[in-house]
């Protein structure tokens, strides 16, 4: 079992819909990332979180530490939202910067 | 600002020929430096990382060497590339001593054939 696995593999839904990614994780953590990567593989870095919620224009992403779980919501889905959406989480143990990550959830939003 | 500059955007090379890719980071100094790959259909690993000049240490044995010649300098090189090799290259770099966010460079396709 890996020790990040996001949910769903892939999601494509129609423009203007709520888009829920999940990400659940087995090891202690220090920071959650969230990451967009477009088709032509480069990488933005959307949110760090240790704990509660952040929000950044039409992207919400919460964590409950408790339960090991985290969520990045898009609010009026568009199709330049399209891309795989990665999960990855520092371990506590880590003093490296040496993540674990989600294989990521590839997102198609239909016009 | 903050800016990471990574060249080339794509790459073919031929098995057994060398490899040299440059990362640079413009805006800040000291950072933590880290050159992950990424191979077809597989997440993020990392292979090297550095915490200052001269200073690397490799998470994975491999092909493939690193060097910071300067604080803001990152380069990812081989003498003999393999087929193996291929793959999405991403340079990132994070503030020193600090729990801050990765920032990534856009990437090198290389291809090796």
């Amino acid at each position: 079992k890996n020790e990040v696995e996001q949910s769903p593999q892939n999601l494509t839904a129609q423009e203007g819909e709520f888009i829920t990614i999940n990400c659940s994780y087995s090891v202690g953590i220090s920071a959650l990332h969230w990451l967009q990567q477009h088709p032509g593989g480069g990488i933005v870095s959307l949110f760090m979180l240790s704990s509660g919620k952040k929000k950044h224009g039409r992207l919400i992403a919460t964590i409950n530490i408790q339960e090991k779980h985290s969520s990045l919501h898009i609010t009026a889905s568009h199709p330049r939202d399209s891309a795989v959406y990665i999960c990855a989480v520092r371990p506590s143990s880590d003093s490296n910067y040496q993540l674990i990550w989600g294989a990521g959830t590839k997102l198609i939003i239909k016009p | 600002s903050q800016t990471i500059h990574q060249w080339p955007a794509t790459l073919v090379q031929p098995v057994g020929s060398p490899l040299s890719l440059e990362c640079t980071v413009e805006g800040t100094s000291n950072p933590n430096l880290y050159w992950y790959r990424q191979a077809a259909g597989r997440g993020l690993q990392l292979l090297f990382y550095s915490v200052g000049i001269g200073q690397i240490s490799s998470e994975v044995p491999q092909n493939l060497s690193a060097s910071r010649p300067q604080d803001r300098q990152f380069i990812l090189s081989s003498k003999k590339l393999l087929l193996s090799d291929s793959g999405f290259y991403l340079c990132a770099w994070k503030k020193a001593g600090t729990n801050s966010p990765l920032h990534f460079g856009n990437g090198t396709r290389l291809t090796v054939t």
